[in-house]
């Protein structure tokens, strides 16, 4: 059984590079038709998606975030990881991390969530 | 930028149907997925492919979709159905964007 969970720095100050790792346990990040997403949640708000990144080392992301984020993965290491650089307190918010899959027919949703990891930014 | 629109709040007693709607522009082209998330917990997929329920998912928990118009049912609602639902898709402009509705608090009383 799949497992994902989040790492890293609980404050980040203004102005400066969030960075996240996921550590995926319980099976190869490179295998089977999968991709690995980003999503956050600022307290009492709702779901917003970061971006994902696929087995070939492809990404989208998120237009609103495009220009501040990078999603990256290291299958040795079997983590992906997020930097969003420049923060501003708005970025403040629990992340998650999630598995998502893919076929021939479609690019479908997350259906392993990691148990998410707050991040304050605050200087 | 693409947009999934779901009312803010939906109440029902016990044992009653709460439905919960979410609409979006691309719904026709694309597959819409729920998720339940309870209070200090990450989100569980509950619907997928529009219809389909995960295993482990209880049977009350159904989804249907018609133009652009995405719902998910829950057939005799339980107190421990109290949550907020997201539904979730992605966009048809070549982007693959995933986005989320702003989600919907379901109170069961």
């Amino acid at each position: 059984q799949v497992q994902l969970q989040e790492s890293g720095p609980g404050l980040v100050k203004p102005s400066q590079t969030l960075s996240l790792t996921c550590t995926v346990s319980g099976g190869s990040i490179s295998s089977g038709s999968y991709y690995w997403s980003w999503i956050r949640q600022p307290a009492g708000k709702g779901l917003e998606w970061i971006g994902r990144i696929y087995t070939s080392g492809s990404t989208n992301y998120n237009p609103s975030l495009k220009s501040r984020v990078t999603i990256s993965v290291d299958t040795s290491k079997n983590q992906f990881s997020l930097k969003l650089s420049s923060v501003t307190a708005a970025d403040t918010a629990v992340y998650y991390c999630a598995r998502g899959w893919t076929d021939d027919y479609a690019l479908h949703g997350m259906d392993v969530w990691g148990q998410g990891t707050t991040v304050t930014v605050s200087s | 930028s693409y947009e999934l629109t779901q009312p803010p709040s939906v109440s029902v007693s016990p044992g009653q149907t709460a439905r919960i709607t979410c609409s979006g522009d691309a719904l026709p082209k694309k597959y819409a997925y729920w998720y339940q998330q309870k209070s200090g917990q990450a989100p569980v997929l509950v619907i997928y492919e529009d219809s389909k329920r995960p295993s482990g998912i209880p049977e009350r928990f159904s989804g249907s979709s018609s133009g652009t118009m995405a719902t998910l049912t829950i057939s005799g609602a339980q107190v421990e159905d109290e949550a907020d639902y997201y539904c979730y898709s992605t966009d048809s402009s070549g982007n693959h964007s995933g986005v989320f509705g702003g989600g919907t608090k379901l109170t069961v009383l």
